[in-house]
């Protein structure tokens, strides 16, 4: 059984590009949220997706963007990136079967580098 | 707002003693409470959570945590530290309340020495 899987690995873009980052959920998970974990610190949420929708989004601007596809699948785009966006972005995963306080599974992540 | 705090920024143990690692929260609501580790360049684990029910919880590898409300407190424990241990701890936290969010500390850097 697959566990959450984020593509790229690495990534290196320059100020002013855009970046689209891609994510495959746990199997069986139907939610997939995005965390932004810059150097030295916790996880920061940037929004959730379900049912194709952002169910909820954390204190980020408009230019962090998702999409959640039929198959549970997720993207998160940049645009104009900033050296600040440089951290690893991690992609997590659950299901909503099944009552409340599931547990989110997370993706090795993808590390962005800003130059 | 929900908020964690991890006050110990590293925490060091010599191998086969206990190791607590501690945790404290805010949310309005009742808690669901987590920890996870992290390896170097790895995405986080899980490690427990505490949801309702038996205040001591045990996870993965030996850990457990006890949820304490009055002192809002969910500090990580083991009763005996392997040096395969070390590693980044966070505490999260998300509140029962219908929101979505799941707010992380800051982390704890734990080294087990030899």
């Amino acid at each position: 059984d697959a566990g959450v899987t984020q593509s790229p690995t690495h990534l290196i873009k320059t100020r002013g590009q855009q970046v689209t980052l891609r994510c495959s959920p746990k199997s069986g998970h139907d939610t997939v949220s995005w965390y932004q974990q810059a150097l030295g610190q916790g996880p920061q949420f940037i929004f959730q997706y379900y049912e194709e929708e952002e169910r909820q989004r954390g204190n980020f601007p408009d230019r962090f963007s998702g999409h959640q596809f039929p198959n549970y699948s997720s993207e998160l785009n940049v645009n104009a990136l900033l050296l600040g966006d440089s951290a690893l972005y991690l992609c997590a995963s659950k299901g909503t079967s099944g009552g409340a306080g599931k547990t989110q599974y997370f993706g090795p992540g993808t590390r962005l580098l800003v130059l | 707002a929900q908020s964690v705090a991890q006050p110990e920024d590293q925490v060091n143990v010599a191998e086969g003693n206990p190791l607590t690692v501690k945790c404290t929260y805010s949310v309005s609501g009742n808690p669901y409470l987590f920890w996870y580790v992290q390896y170097p360049n790895r995405g986080l684990q899980f490690l427990l959570k505490y949801i309702t029910g038996d205040n001591l919880v045990k996870g993965s590898y030996g850990f457990e945590a006890e949820f304490n409300k009055s002192q809002t407190s969910f500090h990580l424990k083991k009763p005996s530290a392997l040096v395969s241990d070390s590693a980044l701890y966070f505490c999260a936290v998300r509140a029962d309340t219908g929101g979505f969010k799941t707010i992380f500390g800051a982390g704890t850097r734990l080294f087990v020495k030899a």
